[in-house]
């Protein structure tokens, strides 16, 4: 019965692999989100989604990729993996405008 | 541009001694504030929010909008309360929010 769920948890992968990560609410939510948190713990979102549709895109390098086939997924393809990448993002789902509800994380090392 | 800054990257106290994580924000219109713990390797939680005015797990935070701050408080800390703290800012109707860049609390027996 968890609310936002994202797999895997846990990604070990080389650089220059092409890896991705999934997300999937069941609270009905029409906004999805993918946060990223780095080494020094700093959260910034990368991207929003509402009803399938990108609507918030940060400053994020081309290699990452979100796709949302339907309002309920969040996906996260990330392109030529690099060490920067390593961290923990964050996916998070809310009802427009209201409490943002986040992932339990997913840790990925770039080695 | 909006902001939300935490000064203490961390705070250390032992158990039973008040605390308060201060937060500050910039930000032109009405914000919505609130504050998200995250424990040891979990997910983050979202601890309170200003407009409910309530008080979680002994924490309280109050909405100062001459001072632009949101601290968070607590009057006396337990060792549970060990966890990385972040103060975010939403406007309403936004999908976006904006962390600070958080603060871990050490709560020593």
């Amino acid at each position: 019965d968890t609310a936002v769920s994202q797999t895997p948890k846990y990604l070990v992968t080389q650089m220059g692999n092409d890896k991705s990560i999934k997300c999937e609410q069941n609270l009905g939510h029409d906004t999805m989100y993918w946060y990223k948190q780095d080494s020094k713990k700093f959260l910034k979102i990368m991207f929003s989604y509402n009803n399938k549709e990108l609507i918030i895109n940060e400053t994020v390098p081309n290699r990452f990729s979100p796709k949302s086939p339907d309002k309920a997924h969040l996906n996260l393809h990330i392109n030529s993996l690099e060490l920067g990448d390593s961290a923990v993002y964050f996916c998070a789902s809310s009802p427009r405008g209201d409490t943002i509800y986040f992932g339990e994380g997913s840790w990925l090392t770039v080695v | 541009a909006q902001r939300v800054t935490q000064p203490e990257k961390l705070l250390s106290v032992f158990k039973g001694a008040p605390v308060e994580l201060k937060c500050n924000y910039s930000y032109s219109g009405s914000p919505e504030l609130f504050w998200y713990v995250q424990y040891s390797r979990q997910r983050l939680q979202l601890l309170l929010r200003h407009i409910s005015r309530e008080s979680i797990k002994g924490f309280t935070a109050d909405l100062n909008k001459g001072e632009t701050s949101f601290h968070l408080k607590k009057p006396f800390a337990q060792e549970e309360d060990s966890a990385m703290y972040y103060c975010a800012l939403s406007s309403y109707n936004t999908d976006k929010l904006i962390f600070g860049t958080g603060t871990r609390l050490q709560v020593f027996p």
